[in-house]
């Protein structure tokens, strides 16, 4: 079983639709959780993090982790073409503070 | 305040050659990381620093060496390159916030294309 799994997808949702990402960890003991975004042919970059329980919003961009079911996800609400990259979950786990695990990231495709 | 930068962009070497992948970082980051991707395989650890003066293993380190040279520079070394080898290097640093906050964030150079023919 991979440490952080994600669907490679792609992902294909209209242009002001709602994007769901998501993204599995095995580590019941993780504590932060990461989201990244990576255009093709650049470096990841941040989007949002988490560390509690629920869900946390930041523009159009929201964040909801479940710890007890060891998932957290990615909401895009209106969705737009420049949306259209990949999505890297990373996990940060127990005791290793600098060791994050990335998933393997789910390509969005946002048609206009 | 250029972030993290990485030298060179794009590389082609034949087996057995050897090169080294400089980065910098002028965040005044502790934390440094070496990260390879390849499609389908995500971004995989290679080695990484959690302050000036340390380096470990992460996930890949086979063939690989590294120098962290100060708190700025973190060079990764291939002393016999393989076709194998063959990837997008990302250098990444940080400053951990013992995992509660966005200060464990990693903030990535713009990679190196390496060819090994």
């Amino acid at each position: 079983q991979k440490e952080v799994e994600q669907n490679s997808g792609p992902l294909s949702v209209p242009e002001g639709a709602i994007a769901s990402l998501n993204c599995t960890y095995s580590d019941r003991g993780s504590q932060s959780f990461f989201w990244y975004r990576q255009y093709s042919g650049k470096s990841p970059e941040l989007i949002m993090f988490i560390y509690s329980n629920g869900d946390k919003e930041d523009g159009r961009f929201t964040a909801q982790l479940n710890k007890a079911s060891q998932y957290v996800s990615l909401l895009i609400r209106d969705s737009q073409p420049s949306d259209s990259a990949t999505y890297l979950c990373a996990v940060m786990p127990s005791g290793g503070y600098q060791k994050v695990t990335f998933g393997t990231g789910t390509k969005l495709q946002v048609i206009p | 305040n250029a972030g993290v930068t990485q030298t060179p962009k794009f590389q082609v070497l034949k087996t057995g050659q050897s090169m080294t992948l400089q980065c910098a970082q002028d965040m005044n980051h502790n934390s440094m990381y070496w990260y390879r991707q390849d499609p389908g395989m995500g971004l995989r650890l290679i080695y990484y620093s959690a302050s000036e003066g340390t380096t470990d293993k992460g996930e890949v380190p086979n063939g690989y060496n590294v120098s962290r040279l100060n708190k700025r520079e973190f060079s990764l070394r291939l002393e016999s390159a393989a076709p194998s080898q063959t990837s997008v290097y990302f250098c990444a640093s940080s400053e951990p916030g013992g995992g509660k906050g966005p200060a464990d964030t990693q903030y990535f150079g713009p990679g190196t294309r390496l060819t090994v023919l």
